[in-house]
């Protein structure tokens, strides 16, 4: 089983709307959760940090579940800025990070 | 520009030849990784230093792999012996124990390799 595992989508969203998607982790001992982007062909990107029960930056919402060891993100209000793969991180011990795969979403106008 | 930079952006060699990577992290991280990505996957960790000493290695390190960061700033990964099968994008990320979010990583340009 991975250790970090996501819808690859894509999600096709119109400008405006509200997008959400899940990871689920594997390590229940996991401290440190995080989203990055990435768009195509450049490097990871930091979005968000999940330190607690969740967090909300702007039009984006991050919710931890470690009962059920999930990670979700919202993105409310999409802009085709927003186009981009989503990375599910989470810390897995001695500050190794691993990713998923990705959720690809694609804002059109 | 105070972001991890490395050098080069893109490779391309042929089977066989030995190629290295260079990354400079972000001037005051103590801490830098070595990751790789290849298509339609999440980058898979390789290596970290902290300051010098190499404190882990991934199973995914071969032999032929070597990195080094000799005065804990800079950092070089070796490939030996290329395969095709080490086409892919090799990320270098750095952080500091210091701050508060030391778990948090910043990832460089990265370097594409490209193994004919």
């Amino acid at each position: 089983r991975k250790e970090v595992e996501q819808d690859p989508g894509p999600f096709n969203v119109p400008e405006g709307a509200t997008v959400a998607f899940n990871c689920t982790y594997s390590n229940s001992a996991s401290q440190s959760f995080f989203w990055y982007r990435q768009d195509c062909r450049k490097e990871p990107k930091l979005l968000m940090s999940v330190y607690s029960s969740g967090n909300e930056d702007g039009r984006f919402t991050a919710q931890l579940n470690r009962a059920s060891q999930y990670i979700s993100l919202l993105i409310r209000d999409s802009k085709l800025s927003d186009s981009a793969t989503y990375l599910c991180v989470v810390n897995s011990g001695d500050y190794k990070l691993s990713f998923g795969a990705g959720t690809t979403v694609t804002v059109r106008a | 520009d105070t972001g991890v930079s490395q050098d080069p952006r893109h490779k391309i060699t042929k089977r066989g030849q030995n190629v290295t990577f260079r990354c400079d992290p972000i001037s005051e991280h103590n801490r830098l990784y070595w990751y790789r990505q290849t298509l339609g996957q999440g980058p898979e960790f390789l290596t970290y230093f902290q300051n010098e000493a190499q404190l882990e290695k991934s199973r995914l390190l071969s032999d032929r792999f070597s990195a080094e960061r000799p005065k804990g700033s800079f950092s070089t990964l070796e490939i030996q012996r290329t395969e095709q099968g080490d086409s892919a994008m090799y990320l270098c990320a750095s952080s500091s124990i210091w701050s508060e979010e030391n778990y948090e990583q910043y990832f460089g340009p990265g370097t594409r390799l490209t193994v004919t």
